[in-house]
């Protein structure tokens, strides 16, 4: 069974320019989350989506937004980039269980780097 | 707010045993997680803890105990492939926190 896939692997941008990164989740999943790491940190929260609904928004500037599509794909958009902004951007899945328990699975992440 | 404060770094022989400790404090709590973050690779999920208790997996066990805000995951029998960063996330208000992990080190 394939994984949750992210595209793509590696960018660079420079000050002030805009990204999109992508998420597919596993199959069945209806959960998609991004979290951003920077490097010698654990994964921060960004953004969680179910069912194309926002249900969750860390610490994040409003340069950060996404969306999640009909088949439970989703993009990150940043906008205006900044140096800081540089770090690994991982998207995880995760599907809701009774009692609402649930596992989230992590993709290989975009790595981006700002100049 | 969420708090998860874990050491940063230890070094240890294979074939040895490791404990990593996890300390959180947090407005929400559905579950902790214990992640393994190979450098410059994804985090993949080795256990989760939802009941106060030891839960085990292998060579590897992690326990929680939620009146003390406290896990530990217990690394057994490590052995070179176990190098790694290991990453403790409360999971709540639809969201992971993680802390900052923890870098184990096996030496031969």
């Amino acid at each position: 069974d394939a994984g949750v896939t992210q595209s793509p692997t590696h960018l660079i941008k420079t000050r002030g320019q805009q990204v999109t990164l992508r998420c597919s989740p596993i199959s069945g999943h209806k959960s998609v989350s991004w979290y951003q790491q920077v490097l010698g940190q654990g994964p921060q929260f960004i953004f969680q989506y179910y069912e194309k609904e926002e249900r969750g928004r860390g610490n994040f500037p409003d340069r950060f937004s996404a969306r999640q599509f009909p088949n439970y794909s989703s993009e990150l958009n940043v906008n205006a980039l900044l140096l800081g902004d540089s770090a690994l951007y991982l998207c995880a899945s995760s599907v809701f269980l009774a009692g609402g328990q649930e596992t989230q699975y992590f993709g290989p992440g975009t790595r981006l780097l700002v100049l | 707010g969420q708090n998860i404060d874990q050491p940063t770094e230890m070094t240890a022989t294979e074939g040895a045993i490791v404990q990593i400790n996890c300390t959180y404090q947090t407005s929400g709590f559905n579950g902790l997680f214990w992640y393994q973050q190979h450098a410059g690779e994804a985090p993949t999920f080795l256990s989760y803890n939802v009941l106060d208790g030891l839960e085990e997996k292998g060579r590897f066990s992690s326990f929680l105990s939620r009146s003390k805000g406290y896990s530990y995951l217990l690394l057994k029998e490590l052995q070179m492939k176990d190098s790694a960063s290991y990453l403790c996330a409360v999971s709540g208000n639809n969201r992971l926190a993680f802390g900052k992990g923890n870098q184990v080190v096996v030496i031969p």
